[in-house]
C-alpha cells in the first residue's frame, strides 16, 4: 500500500492552461504539505495544511491553490501555466504539524511547454 | 528568518570508503535538525533527526549525524558506502517544534565502484 500517493505522475501542458495535481495519504496524518523542487534540486515549501486548515502559505503565485476536502487529501490547482512552473512538485505528510517525519510522495513532474 | 548552508553540492567517493555531507544552518536559541535523502526519481525519506538529547544521532542505513552547537553544524558521516548509498542528500532544519522546516540545498552524493 502507498502511503503517500500522487496523480498525476507526469504532467505536460502548453502555457496559458489549467492544471491539477492529486494528493492522498493513507496514514491518517494530520498535516500536509505542497513542496516545489526545481531543476537544481532546490525544495521549496508552498502550503501546508492541519485538519483542513491552511497553516502555511508562502510566497507563491496567487495562480496557486490548494485544496483540502478532508485530511486525507490535498490538492495542488494551477491557473494560467507559465513555463516557469515547470518543476517537480511533491505533496507530503506527517502525524502532526512541526517537527515531525514527513512522508513524501513520488512526486509529479510537470512541464509546461 | 532560519537557514542552511550545504557547503558541497557534489560529492563523489569510491565504494567502501567513508563520506561526511557538511551541513551548517544559521545560528539560533533553539534548532532543531534533520537529514532527508532522495533516490533518483523518488520522493524523499528521513534519515535521522536531532531534536534534543544526545548530540551524536544515529539514522537508518548506516548513517549518522553530530550536532555541534559551536559551530553550527550538523555534519553527516557514513564509515563504508555502498553503491546504493547514491543519491540527494538534503539537510533541513526548524526554529521551533512548530515550525516549517527549511531545506538546504542538497548534496549529491555519487558512489564510484
Amino acid at each position: 500500500d502507498t502511503a503517500v500517493s500522487q496523480t498525476p505522475k507526469y504532467l505536460v501542458t502548453q502555457m496559458g492552461n489549467d492544471k491539477s495535481i492529486k494528493c492522498e495519504q493513507n496514514l491518517g496524518h494530520d498535516t500536509m504539505y505542497w513542496y516545489k523542487q526545481d531543476s537544481k534540486k532546490f525544495l521549496k515549501i508552498m502550503f501546508s495544511y492541519n485538519n483542513k486548515e491552511l497553516i502555511i502559505n508562502e510566497t507563491v503565485p496567487n495562480r496557486f491553490s490548494p485544496k483540502s476536502p478532508d485530511k486525507a487529501h490535498l490538492n495542488l490547482h494551477i491557473n494560467s501555466l507559465e513555463l516557469g512552473d515547470s518543476a517537480v512538485y511533491f505533496c507530503a505528510s506527517s502525524q502532526a504539524r512541526g517537527v515531525n517525519e514527513q512522508f513524501f510522495g513520488p512526486g509529479t513532474r510537470l512541464t509546461v511547454l | 528568518a532560519q537557514s542552511v548552508t550545504q557547503l558541497d553540492s557534489q560529492v563523489p567517493v569510491f565504494e567502501e570508503a567513508p563520506v561526511e555531507l557538511r551541513c551548517n544552518y544559521s545560528s539560533s536559541v533553539s534548532v532543531y535538525l534533520f537529514w532527508y535523502v532522495q533516490y533518483p526519481n523518488q520522493g524523499l525519506q528521513l534519515l535521522l533527526k536531532y531534536l534534543s538529547g544526545s548530540t551524536l544521532v544515529k539514522g537508518i542505513n548506516g548513517f549518522e549525524a553530530e550536532f555541534n552547537k559551536s559551530q553550527t553544524s550538523f555534519h553527516l558521516r557514513k564509515p563504508s558506502v555502498h553503491i546504493s548509498d547514491t543519491a540527494e542528500y538534503f539537510c533541513a532544519v526548524a526554529k521551533t517544534s512548530y515550525d516549517k522546516v527549511i531545506f538546504g540545498p542538497g548534496t549529491s552524493l555519487s558512489v564510484i565502484p
